[in-house]
């Protein structure tokens, strides 16, 4: 049973980078799966940030595209998220998901913070 | 990108049938059999509920049920449960930019 646990700062300043990790565990990173972020805004909806490969390949949402790196490290099973320049609008709980051709599992989700 | 358009609300009495619908495009809902919806209670992660249109994974009630006309995606819930009572997300498959979700809905149990 793959199993999915988000990890990172909970504060993040403003035109600071806000960075989490997303650990993998119960399956490899390495299977035939693209594995992605996901936030939602306190009170709104979801919003798909970006996806990776284990090749590196990677698929970013176009409004955030200019801000975002997705990564994948093999070694330790699991990928990260890096989200520049940030500003209150990006206040958010983020999820990581497994991404089939559908989301699932998802991690528990991490709220992070924009404030100085 | 834009989201898919779903009802901000829709509400049931216990044992009634609610459909929650889902607007997008010929550019992701009507171009693929690719939409899959979630149930989010608050404070949780969402929870996949219907995939690939009208595919049940492992453990979902057979009261959830998916279909597509077009652009538009449907999610029904029949003999509504207390515990239904959640926000609902539909997501397609959109090409070149892959992902899109809908709004979401909050479905009240009456």
């Amino acid at each position: 049973q793959v199993q999915l646990q988000e990890s990172g700062p909970g504060l993040v300043k403003p035109s600071g980078t806000l960075s989490l990790t997303c650990a993998v565990s119960g399956g490899s990173i390495s299977s035939s799966n693209w594995w992605s972020w996901v936030r939602q805004p306190p009170g709104k909806g979801l919003e798909w940030i970006g996806e990776i490969y284990h090749s590196g390949s990677t698929n970013y949402n176009p409004s955030l595209k200019s801000r975002v790196t997705i990564s994948v490290d093999k070694s330790k099973n699991q990928f990260s998220l890096k989200l520049s320049s940030v500003t209150a609008a990006d206040t958010a709980v983020y999820y990581c998901a497994r991404v089939r051709h559908w989301f699932d599992p998802w991690g528990q989700g991490t709220l992070v913070t924009v404030s100085s | 990108q834009s989201a898919l358009t779903q009802p901000a609300s829709v509400s049931g009495s216990p044992g009634q049938s609610i459909t929650i619908s889902c607007t997008g495009t010929s550019s992701d809902v009507g171009s693929y059999n690719l939409v899959s919806w979630y149930q989010q209670h608050p404070g949780k992660a969402p929870k996949l509920m219907i995939y690939e249109v009208s595919k049940r994974p492992s453990g979902v009630s057979n009261r959830f049920s998916g279909s597509k006309s077009g652009n538009t995606a449907s999610l029904t819930i029949s003999g509504l449960q207390a515990e239904d009572e959640a926000d609902y997300y539909c997501c397609s498959y959109a090409g070149s930019s892959p992902w899109v979700f809908g709004g979401g809905t909050k479905l009240t149990v009456l």
